[in-house]
């Protein structure tokens, strides 16, 4: 089943604006993990948060975790026409000896007109 | 450049023919993934492996195999058993320990007809 349900599903700016887009999960996690991939291609790390952090920052990237609400967001300020792809969430709720095991959400497709 | 090479980016079959598709990585990691992507779908995970001559079955196990007889090689068969074959598969490593991300390949898109 996914864990990560993404909010917006498709979402459509300028160039310049910031996007904000959403995930909520079901379970305890350890961390969430942002990535991003491009048309017909693989996925590209982000940015991650641990289960005990409640805001990073990498470059034009904002992510938040809320923990009680089982939520985060990844905000990209002053987009470019470059950041132009599908984002996802995925939670990690390995422990143990099991690690990286993680579950995608469906996906929020951005597209930054120029 | 370390990273994860998936071959071939497109690859056409009949129904009811096995086919292997490759992943090979030269990043070091311990554990190897393959995940399953559907149109307008997130990544849903087929088998996982931690450790050479290891491995096991995620979400989506039926009608795939796997095999980890060296670190740096993570090979899926597609069998003629998994009844929707076609997709983009995606092979990704990472290290064994907590908080690591995983590298993906450009993945493999299968069609079967």
């Amino acid at each position: 089943s996914q864990q990560g349900e993404e909010d917006p599903q498709a979402l459509s700016i300028q160039e310049g604006e910031n996007a904000t887009m959403n995930c909520s999960y079901k379970t305890s996690i350890n961390n969430l993990q942002w990535y991003r991939q491009n048309s017909g291609r693989g996925l590209v790390h982000l940015i991650l948060i641990r289960s005990n952090e409640r805001e990073k920052h990498s470059g034009r990237l904002r992510v938040t975790l809320d923990t009680s609400k089982k939520s985060s967001s990844l905000l990209i300020t002053a987009s470019r026409a470059a950041d132009t792809a599908s984002y996802f969430c995925a939670t990690d709720m390995s422990g143990g000896t099991s690690y990286g095991k993680l579950t995608f959400g469906q996906g929020t497709i951005l597209t930054v007109h120029p | 450049d370390g990273g994860i090479t998936q071959s071939p980016k497109y690859l056409f079959r009949k129904e009811g023919q096995n086919v292997t598709l490759s992943c090979e990585q030269n990043l070091n990691h311990d554990a190897m993934y393959w995940y399953r992507q559907d149109p307008g779908q997130g990544l849903r995970l087929i088998y996982y492996s931690q450790i050479v001559n290891d491995f096991q079955k995620g979400d989506i196990a039926e009608g795939y195999s796997v095999s980890r007889e060296k670190k740096e090689s993570f090979p899926l068969t597609v069998t003629s058993a998994q009844k929707n074959p076609t997709a983009f598969y995606l092979c990704a490593s990472s290290t064994v320990s907590n908080n690591s991300p995983l590298h993906f390949g450009n993945g493999t898109r299968l069609t079967v007809t």
